[in-house]
């Protein structure tokens, strides 16, 4: 069983629907991070969170740390914003991120 | 200046070539990272240096030899690579190795070895 799993496990949006994408994790965790990865490219980091929720833009993360859930939360969905989001949690100090299988978003015009 | 550099961007070799794919970053950051990625697939830790000391090798094969000369520059050097070996190879890098600091990737040198 992965440590990680996400869901859905590919998306297709309409643009300007909101949308959520949702992460659950079986360990305990010190931080964790969402990563956006456009096809063929890099991976750009969108947030760490530990606790509560941060904003960014169109974007919004949660994290309920009793409930080992967070959500990556898109307003106004945008073609653009088709990527995958892979959500990857971490444990404590010197252990390394361990990754999801990242979510497939479509955004259609 | 928040970017982590890579070159090349794509990389053709043959089972018998050395190559190397370079990563750079003039953050400051102390921790630097080499992860592999296959298609469709999640990145997987290879190795982690921390002040340019490797503290992390996930029994990478000795055919992927690390290398940190300074604290802005990490090379993945290649050496008798197998197809299997194909993938897009990400660095990234971090203010520390610590659990709380964000990580942040560079482009990738896609590899096709032949």
């Amino acid at each position: 069983k992965n440590e990680v799993e996400q869901s859905p496990q590919n998306l297709t949006a309409q643009e300007g629907e909101f949308i959520t994408i949702n992460c659950s994790y079986s360990v305990g965790i010190s931080a964790l991070h969402w990563l956006q990865q456009h096809p063929g490219g890099g991976i750009v980091s969108l947030f760490m969170l530990s606790s509560g929720k941060k904003k960014h833009g169109r974007l919004i993360a949660t994290i309920n740390i009793q409930e080992k859930h967070s959500s990556l939360h898109i307003t106004a969905s945008h073609p653009r914003d088709s990527a995958v989001y892979i959500c990857a949690v971490r444990g404590g100090a010197n252990s390394k991120l361990t990754f999801g299988k990242g979510i497939t978003l479509s955004v259609r015009p | 200046d928040t970017e982590v550099t890579q070159t090349p961007k794509h990389l053709v070799m043959g089972m018998t070539n050395k190559k190397s794919l370079k990563c750079e970053q003039h953050m400051g950051h102390r921790a630097m990272y080499w992860y592999k990625q296959k298609a469709k697939k999640p990145p997987e830790l290879m190795f982690v240096y921390s002040y340019e000391k490797l503290s992390i090798n996930e029994s990478v094969p000795s055919r992927f030899s690390p290398e940190c000369p300074n604290s802005s520059l990490l090379n993945l050097h290649l050496h008798a690579l197998q197809p299997e070996d194909s993938a897009l190879y990400l660095c990234a890098s971090s203010l520390l190795a610590g659990h709380t600091d964000t990580q942040y990737f560079g482009p990738g040198t896609r590899l096709t070895v032949l």
